[in-house]
């Protein structure tokens, strides 16, 4: 069965920064853009970032630019989110999710919990 | 960009349909065919259930299905059951903007 699986999240102080990771097994992960999307506490959900296949492009929600960067590593089935600068309003389980046919996320992961609270 | 409108909660009894509509603009829904619809239980992974307005992915029930006129998707879920209990999200991609939109999401209950 096809798997995303999350790592890095935990508690950061107001400011801090912090790197998540997420790693893809039997999936085709080269050849597909990919993309980050979070759920803040009692909220929906809300798509943050994504990168081409190449990584020559990103794209990002208006309030993470700055702040985030998404990256990858094909080498190793692994795409990134670098957060710094991080704020109250970052707290939230991101999940990493693979695109499909018509722009559509038809892989995620379960999450990982981000917590920005001093 | 400012999300997609959706009911807060929408319910029924096991067997009934229920619809979910989900309200966006001109920018996104209105001028793409780029919706999909995802089924999300708490602490679990978000699922595809509909894609391109109403293409269902491999696997997925035909119970679920999907539309779309002017700015507003909708997704129907006929024959409902128990295990359909869950928030239902509904999202755009605007290829303009080079982003995505979700909806505000809508917790389906079973009566």
């Amino acid at each position: 069965e096809v798997q995303l699986v999350e790592s890095g999240g935990g508690l950061v102080q107001p400011g801090g920064s912090l790197r998540l990771s997420c790693t893809a097994s039997r999936l085709t992960f080269s050849s597909y853009w990919m993309s980050w999307v979070r759920q803040a506490p009692g909220r929906g959900l809300e798509w943050v970032a994504n990168i081409k296949q190449d990584g020559s492009e990103k794209y990002y929600v208006d309030s993470v630019k700055g702040r985030f960067t998404i990256s990858r590593d094909n080498a190793k089935n692994s795409l990134y989110l670098q957060m710094n600068s991080l704020r109250d309003e970052d707290t939230a389980v991101y999940f990493c999710a693979r695109e499909g046919s018509g722009w559509s996320l038809n892989y995620w992961g379960q999450g990982t919990l981000v917590t920005v609270s001093s | 960009q400012s999300a997609l409108t959706q009911p807060a909660s929408v319910s029924g009894s096991p067997g009934q349909s229920i619809t979910i509509s989900c309200t966006g603009t001109n920018s996104d829904i209105g001028s793409y065919n780029l919706v999909s619809w995802y089924q999300h239980h708490p602490g679990k992974a978000p699922k595809l259930m509909i894609y391109e307005v109403s293409e269902r992915p491999s696997g997925v029930s035909n119970r679920f299905s999907g539309s779309k006129s002017g700015n507003t998707a909708s997704l129907t879920i006929s024959g409902l059951q128990t295990e359909d209990e869950a928030d239902y999200y509904c999202c755009s991609y605007a290829v303009t903007k080079k982003s995505y939109v979700f909806g505000t999401g809508t917790k389906v209950t079973v009566l």
